[in-house]
């Protein structure tokens, strides 16, 4: 069963627009969302999370929007790079339970073009 | 992340051998786990430990051992490898003592069972 459902599977858009990557989840009891970046030949590294008491969530050009009746989240990448290009991964848990165990979606790969 | 290294980076193996996978880290964190990574498909948990004495199964651990031999290591075993076994895997570790439970991932480990 899986439990966090992430799309598209591939993106590709030009340098300078908007890089949009949406993932649902099932699980009412999730309580933290973050997003990893993977780049070619190295593991996945943390870029940004949020927790469902705010609705939104900003550091530099990533932007998390959340929407806890839907059971949504996005990542919106503003002024899309090409160093941007990489695979995005949505994930989810349960802190509050203290098992901290991540549910990831299964990726969206980004490519940025000139 | 330098701070958490996997042994070896690229492995070829037949089916049938046992092979054994190593992580190791310098962040001082209680958390270690070993992820697969399909094409596709994802991150997938195959074992975690949130201590030396604390072991236990993830989504996906038919085929596969680990062992905690101290804190900074944490050894992934498949003891007779079979080829849809080939994956990359991936070793993190994780400090719940903040306020969120970042996982901190290591290069990797790829994996081909002939």
């Amino acid at each position: 069963q899986q439990q966090v459902k992430q799309s598209p599977q591939s993106l590709i858009v030009q340098k300078g627009g908007i890089s949009i990557i949406n993932c649902a989840y099932e699980n009412t009891a999730f309580d933290y969302f973050p997003w990893y970046q993977q780049f070619p030949g190295k593991g996945p590294a943390l870029l940004i999370a949020i927790r469902p008491d705010v609705s939104e969530k900003k550091e530099g050009r990533f932007t998390i929007s959340f929407n806890k009746s839907a059971k949504q989240f996005s990542l919106h990448i503003m002024d899309s790079q090409p160093g941007d290009s990489a695979t995005y991964f949505c994930a989810a848990s349960i802190q509050g339970a203290g098992s901290y165990q991540l549910t990831f979606g299964k990726g969206t790969k980004l490519s940025v073009i000139p | 992340d330098a701070d958490v290294t996997q042994t070896p980076r690229n492995r070829i193996t037949k089916t049938g051998k046992r092979i054994m996978l190593e992580c190791s880290q310098t962040k001082g964190h209680d958390r270690m786990y070993w992820y697969r990574q399909d094409p596709g498909l994802g991150l997938q948990l195959i074992y975690y430990s949130f201590d030396v004495k604390d072991i236990n199964k993830g989504e996906i651990s038919d085929g596969y051992s680990v062992s905690r031999q101290a804190q900074a290591k944490f050894s992934l075993s498949l003891e007779s490898a079979i080829p849809n076994q080939t994956a990359l895997y991936f070793c993190a570790t994780s400090d719940p003592s903040g306020s969120t439970d970042t996982q901190y991932f290591g290069p990797g480990t790829r994996l081909t069972v002939l």
